[in-house]
Order: structure tokens, then C-alpha cells, then sequence
């Protein structure tokens, strides 16, 4: 167990309506990223953190914005959600020495 | 822009049986690969790494081999059981100094099997 949460875990929202997701982790680990899931795509790389207010696009960061102003803490913002934001997001974390990734349960979000 | 297919999509076998995921990757230049497990409705949990200069890693009834020049890795599962069925992924890290970790998953092959 990796000590990672996701908050919401579930969550239903309308069109036009701004949405946070919450990645916190217990390891105080250097590395987290953002993936969203949808079928037929695998996973997606949305954007990513290498430190306190270190951050980057990934491959699909089109109408998602994140900070991260603590270590434990990489939050996900969807500014104005669209139906085609409706995904499952993942938060994974990488310690600094090591390559593998671990991953938190999950955030469903649905956007009507 | 880096590209992984896994093939199967689906594959449904038999308890006991010996089996073989496929993974394909376009850029060579590869720092890692990894193969991850995840059940229904859960996050995904790693099971093998390979390093770039590696060929193979094993844990337990899996085998992983990474052919970097073909762009080609393989998951072997020996005598597969009902507790592995899962949807298994491939990904693949960057090399470079600022690729980060960051990862570039294939879709994924579901595995049944049954008693």
C-alpha cells in the first residue's frame, strides 16, 4: 500500500460546471501524474508533477489544470467539465528511487 | 509519439493452461517497461519492470522479456489460474533525463480464465 487517496471517488456533475479532484499521498514522494482511463484509449498521461509547484503537460492536458502547493498533495481541475471529460481518473505516485508507479483506486466521474 | 498495442484484446482460457500477452512499441528508445495488473473497478498494481538493458524479469508463474531493437515485449503466465483473470497493461517509460516516469500505456488485453 502506497498510502495513496483519491477524493472524490465517485462524482456526477453538469456540463460547464468546474470540478477538483484530489490526489493525497502519505510518502511525501517527489513524483505524481494524472491519468485518465476510457475504453478503446488505455491509460492517458494528463500532467504531472516532479516537485512543489512543478508541473507539466502530458499527452491529453486540453481543459485540465493542476497545482500542487504541498508535497502529499496534487490536485486535478477540470475548469469547465464537458461530457467528454466523463472518465475514470488515476493518481499515481513514483518515489524518486525507484521506476515503478503505484496507482490510487480511482476517481469516477461523470459529466452530464 | 510513442505508440504501445497490446494484442490480444481479450482472451479467455482454460484453468491450467500456459499463456502469452503481447506488447509492441514504435520508439525503440525506451527507459523501461512495465507490465501492471488491475482487477474490475480497482487501480492497477505492478507486476514486473524491465529495465532498457535488460531481457527478461520473473516473479512467481510470470516471466516478462523485452526485445528493444523489435519494439516487443511478452508476459508469460504459467499454469494460469481463475484468480489471474484481470486486465493486464503494458507501458512503456521515455528515456531522456526529463521524461520523469512519465508512462504511455497500451489498451490492454483481459484475461478470463475459467475453472
Amino acid at each position: 500500500d502506497a498510502g495513496i487517496t483519491q477524493s472524490p471517488r465517485h462524482k456526477v456533475t453538469e456540463t460547464g460546471t468546474p470540478v477538483t479532484l484530489r490526489c493525497h499521498q502519505t510518502e511525501n514522494h517527489r513524483y505524481m501524474y494524472w491519468y485518465r482511463q476510457d475504453p478503446g484509449h488505455g491509460l492517458r498521461l494528463i500532467h504531472y508533477s516532479y516537485g512543489v509547484k512543478d508541473t507539466d503537460k502530458g499527452e491529453v492536458s486540453d481543459g485540465y489544470s493542476v497545482s500542487r502547493s504541498k508535497t502529499e498533495d496534487f490536485l486535478l481541475t477540470l475548469e469547465s467539465a464537458t461530457s467528454s471529460q466523463t472518465s475514470v481518473y488515476f493518481c499515481a505516485i513514483k518515489p524518486a528511487t525507484q521506476e515503478t508507479q503505484y496507482f490510487g483506486p480511482g476517481t469516477r466521474l461523470l459529466v452530464l | 509519439k510513442q505508440e504501445v498495442t497490446q494484442i490480444p484484446a481479450a482472451l479467455s482460457v482454460p484453468e491450467g493452461e500456459n499463456l502469452v500477452l503481447n506488447c509492441s512499441f514504435t520508439d525503440s528508445a525506451i527507459y523501461n517497461l512495465q507490465w501492471f495488473r488491475q482487477d474490475p473497478g480497482k487501480g492497477l498494481t505492478s507486476l514486473l519492470l524491465i529495465q532498457s538493458s535488460q531481457r527478461e524479469q520473473t516473479s512467481g508463474r510470470l516471466n516478462a522479456s523485452l526485445d528493444k531493437s523489435s519494439g516487443r515485449s511478452t508476459l508469460y503466465i504459467a499454469a494460469s489460474q481463475p484468480g489471474d483473470s484481470a486486465t493486464y497493461l503494458c507501458a512503456v517509460s521515455g528515456a531522456g533525463g526529463t521524461s520523469y516516469g512519465k508512462l504511455t500505456f497500451g489498451q490492454g488485453t483481459i484475461l478470463t480464465v475459467h475453472p
